[in-house]
């Protein structure tokens, strides 16, 4: 079945620096990818996506490349902020028809930016 | 920017009882959808639902649950005699179609069985 691997947490860095959360996902068609957000006490938010190999979301500083040839979709950031401070899930659905409309999530990565 | 709501946010239940979470999804969306998490675990995938019938579910979701869209606004998912493992945040999402669509997530519902 499909499933997503993320790098464990919690991963605490400095403002200003550079962040990577490694994703890497096995399906058995041709999903789409996503990274939701979860702030403190909130719900799932949908921070970025990818539908179809070298795709490259972005949004809010964050981007992430969708790499068929590494099945990974690692999200990036050049300068951190304390206000990005939550939790990061990785999630893929399965567009191959057959598949579960569901998304299948990893385990989420915590992220910590101290002033 | 129009978003999905559920209430309650927070619901106590004794063992056994039967219980109803809520969900208003995004008014032009079609197609929805329960999630649950389990404190310190990854969110799991519990039913997918369009037409008025469900489309895809999962191993979880077993004989004890069932959704249903009574009106044209709410989205239910009634789980019928709960047990302490039932005990998570359980989330509500909606699309405006599968695949490529993203799916758009309520706040949770935390519920917590005694």
């Amino acid at each position: 079945g499909d499933s997503v691997t993320q790098m464990e947490g919690p991963v605490t860095l400095s403002e200003e620096a550079f962040l990577t959360i490694n994703c890497t996902y096995t399906a058995t068609g041709y999903p789409s990818l996503f990274w939701y957000v979860q702030y403190p006490g909130e719900g799932l938010q949908l921070l970025l996506k990818a539908t179809k190999a070298d795709d490259k979301g972005s949004n809010k500083g964050f981007e992430a490349t969708y790499r068929k040839e590494t099945t990974s979709f690692h999200l990036e950031k050049g300068s951190v902020q304390v206000s990005d401070s939550a939790v990061y899930f990785c999630a893929l659905r399965d567009n191959s028809g057959g598949g579960a409309d569901g998304l299948t999530f990893g385990k989420g990565t915590h992220l910590i930016i101290q002033p | 920017e129009p978003e999905v709501t559920q209430t309650p946010s927070h619901q106590v239940t004794q063992m056994g009882q039967e219980v109803i979470l809520r969900c208003v999804p995004i008014s032009n969306h079609l197609y929805f959808y329960w999630y649950r998490q389990i404190l310190g675990q990854k969110v799991e995938f519990l039913v997918s639902f369009y037409n008025n019938e469900i489309s895809e579910k999962s191993e979880i979701f077993d004989d004890q649950f069932s959704v249903e869209r009574p009106d044209g606004s709410n989205f239910t998912l009634k789980i019928r005699s709960t047990k302490l493992e039932d005990s998570a945040m359980y989330f509500c999402a909606s699309s405006e179609a599968p695949g490529v669509q993203p799916q758009h997530f309520g706040d949770g519902t935390r519920l917590s069985i005694l």
